[in-house]
């Protein structure tokens, strides 16, 4: 059962655009939520991260949408660049139940195109 | 500080071959977690650590085992390699970072099995 779907799979934007990834999920008790920057040929790094209370969080020229009552969450990044071409995974923890895994999206694939 | 360490970074088996991945991190984070990337699936947890001692099973356990020798180092074994774990294996480790837990990633070990 996948407990957070992740789409698109890929995305190609044109250099200057907004990039926009979307995440659902089912399980009412996660109350973290990050997304990860995947390179080729690089383990993961996290990007940006929001908890529930909030409902946007911006650092820089990414910034997550976050809908409680839909249970979603988005990343938008603005001004896209071909630097920003990468994988991203969006991810999800029920931090107040203890020690549980993260949960991972399937990633999306970004491609910035001149 | 080198973060999270993995070796090897490549690796040919044959079916039926045994091998360990090694991980070590230098950040004195209690919780440690083995990861399988394969195309389209995402980021799969194999097994994890919250803390030395303990293991618990994720999503995908079958053919693996697992060590925690100590704070620092996580250990996952293929008893008897198989085609279908050819995959980009990743460590990570995680810990707070300006108030919010992160999880940090290792560079990875591509396994081929043939």
């Amino acid at each position: 059962q996948q407990q957070v779907k992740q789409s698109p799979q890929s995305l190609i934007v044109q250099k200057g655009g907004i990039s926009i990834i979307n995440c659902a999920y089912e399980n009412t008790a996660f109350d973290y939520f990050p997304w990860y920057q995947q390179f080729p040929g690089k383990g993961p790094a996290l990007l940006i991260a929001i908890r529930p209370d909030v409902s946007e969080k911006k650092e820089g020229r990414f910034t997550i949408s976050f809908n409680k009552s839909a249970k979603q969450f988005s990343l938008h990044i603005m001004d896209s660049q071909p630097g920003d071409s990468a994988t991203y995974f969006c991810a999800a923890r029920a931090w107040r139940s203890g020690n549980t895994p993260l949960v991972f999206g399937k990633g999306t694939r970004l491609s910035v195109i001149a | 500080n080198a973060g999270v360490t993995q070796t090897p970074k490549f690796q040919v088996l044959k079916t039926g071959q045994s091998m360990t991945l090694q991980c070590a991190q230098d950040m004195n984070h209690n919780s440690m977690y083995w990861y399988r990337q394969d195309p389209g699936m995402g980021l799969r947890l194999i097994y994890y650590s919250a803390s030395e001692g303990t293991t618990d099973k994720g999503e995908v356990p079958n053919g693996y085992n697992v060590s925690r020798l100590n704070k620092r180092e996580f250990s996952l074994r293929l008893e008897s390699a198989a085609p279908s774990q050819t995959s980009v294996y990743f460590c990570a480790s995680s810990g707070d970072r300006l108030g919010q837990e992160t999880q940090y990633f290792g560079p990875g070990t591509r396994l081929l099995v043939l």
